[in-house]
């Protein structure tokens, strides 16, 4: 069964440039996360799915930052526009559903952005 | 707020060394908690986990035990092997309100040489 797919997996941009990652999870998996991890640091949560519906987007910069999850399974976080602290690795997980807390989450490669 | 600490890195070890990666946390409700591990050029996986107090989670030679009351889950090996050579994250879920949303300490880099 394939897992988590990201794309692109690198991507190199000027600032004040969009940019946009793409995520399609684990087939049946009811639940979205996207996390954002910087050099050196854990991930951290930006947005929640559960189904079509963003149930936590608190973490989420809205001023630059936007995502969408249409029909309820692929998702795409954007950018626009991308400043250089933005460069850090843009993960993207899955799980069945939020049950108890103990949900396991499957995580795809990620996304390496670089803003020059 | 809830948050996890762990111990810094790296942590640079022979093959066939003991193994502890030191993880506390703060939460507010009843956590569970999570070690998941990261392989050169590849996504988090999950390593192990416990949902309760004194619970001990463990796989592939690695265990934790859930402390509540020195609120830690320390990681512990009795042998490493060059291919436990990664990052490990030790990471907190709440139970309500927040279900599902993982909390991850800094993460620590252990290397094994042989």
């Amino acid at each position: 069964e394939a897992g988590v797919v990201q794309s692109p997996r690198y991507k190199i941009i000027e600032k004040k440039q969009p940019v946009a990652f793409w995520c399609n999870p684990i087939s049946g998996h009811n639940t979205l996360y996207w996390y954002l991890q910087n050099l050196g640091q854990g991930p951290e949560l930006l947005i929640r799915y559960e189904n079509e519906e963003a149930v936590d987007d608190s973490q989420l910069p809205k001023d630059r930052f936007s995502a969408e999850r249409l029909k309820g399974v692929d998702s795409t976080l954007k950018i626009q526009p991308a400043e250089l602290g933005d460069s850090a690795v843009y993960l993207c997980a899955s799980s069945l559903g939020a049950v108890g807390g103990s949900e396991e989450q499957f995580f795809g490669p990620g996304t390496r952005l670089t803003v020059l | 707020g809830d948050s996890v600490t762990q111990m810094e890195g790296p942590v640079t070890l022979s093959e066939e060394a003991f193994l502890t990666i030191n993880c506390t946390y703060t939460a507010t409700g009843y956590p569970s908690l999570f070690w998941y591990v990261q392989y050169p050029g590849e996504g988090l996986q999950l390593l192990l986990k416990a949902t309760k107090a004194d619970d001990k989670g463990s796989n592939k030679g690695f265990e934790a035990t859930y402390r509540k009351e020195t609120t830690s889950f320390h990681l512990e090996k009795g042998s490493v092997q060059v291919s436990d050579s990664a990052v490990y994250f030790c990471a907190l879920s709440l139970l309500s309100g927040n279900t599902g949303k993982l909390i991850f300490g800094q993460g620590t880099t252990l290397q094994v040489k042989p």
